[in-house]
């Protein structure tokens, strides 16, 4: 297994400001996800971040709001922009480590964003 | 596009009893992956366990076993001898063969009662 973390773990922030979200992993790791969780709601997937290459986003996140820096196989950061207050949100990181298991996705502790 | 639906929204067990939730799913295609997360209150997102759609034989990882029947596309978790520590929002996640992107149902909030 790996350890995965972010930074910060919550935070309290003014709208129109943005906020940079950090995830570290102690293993080199291929593929890096970004996930939105919502108030009492499911995942949702923002992103996929591979290094070298151009986060790749799914249909209702766009590069402008969320953008995305992978700049090794250990680290990643998603940046929320311009917040408002539905931007209200947890936000995980996760990651596909080389394991037995192929395909599965190991989750960050998430990051609590209450934007007022 | 695939959907996974989980239609129970809160569930509850004492605690040593047996529980079982539910996850259905929508797909057209024969190969994927199917896992349950579990996320205790404030806490992180875990992998509880995960099962291969090739594979006829059901997963079980120490409590937690799956009931998984593919021609009905279900998927379910049973939980024996619950313990508080289960009290968690449970995820079911589907995964098609080669790519990445998890799907994920609703969620049950799951509570064990002592």
């Amino acid at each position: 297994s790996a350890v995965i973390s972010q930074k910060p773990s919550r935070d309290i922030c003014q709208r129109g400001t943005s906020l940079t979200i950090q995830c570290q992993v102690d293993s080199q790791v291929t593929m890096m996800f970004w996930y939105r969780q919502q108030p009492g709601q499911s995942l949702t997937l923002i992103a996929t971040a591979n290094q070298g290459s151009e986060a790749t986003y799914e249909s209702g996140f766009v590069i402008d709001k969320f953008p995305i820096s992978r700049p090794n196989l250990t680290f990643s950061t998603l940046t929320v922009s311009n917040m408002s207050p539905e931007d209200s949100s947890i936000y995980l990181c996760s990651v596909i480590l080389d394991s037995r298991w192929i395909e599965t996705q190991y989750f960050g502790p998430g990051t609590r964003l209450l934007v007022l | 596009a695939q959907t996974v639906t989980q239609s129970q929204p809160e569930m509850s067990v004492q605690e040593a009893e047996t529980v079982t939730l539910s996850c259905t799913y929508d797909t057209s295609e024969n190969n994927y992956y199917l896992f349950w997360y579990k996320q205790p209150p404030s806490r992180q997102m875990i992998l509880v366990i995960r099962q291969e759609a090739y594979k006829q034989q059901n997963a079980t990882e120490n409590r937690f076993s799956v009931n998984f029947q593919k021609a009905a596309k279900s998927f379910s978790l049973k939980i024996s001898d619950s313990q508080l520590g289960d009290t968690a929002m449970y995820f079911c996640a589907f995964n098609q063969y080669n790519t990445d992107k998890l799907i994920f149902g609703t969620g049950t909030r799951l509570q064990v009662f002592p």
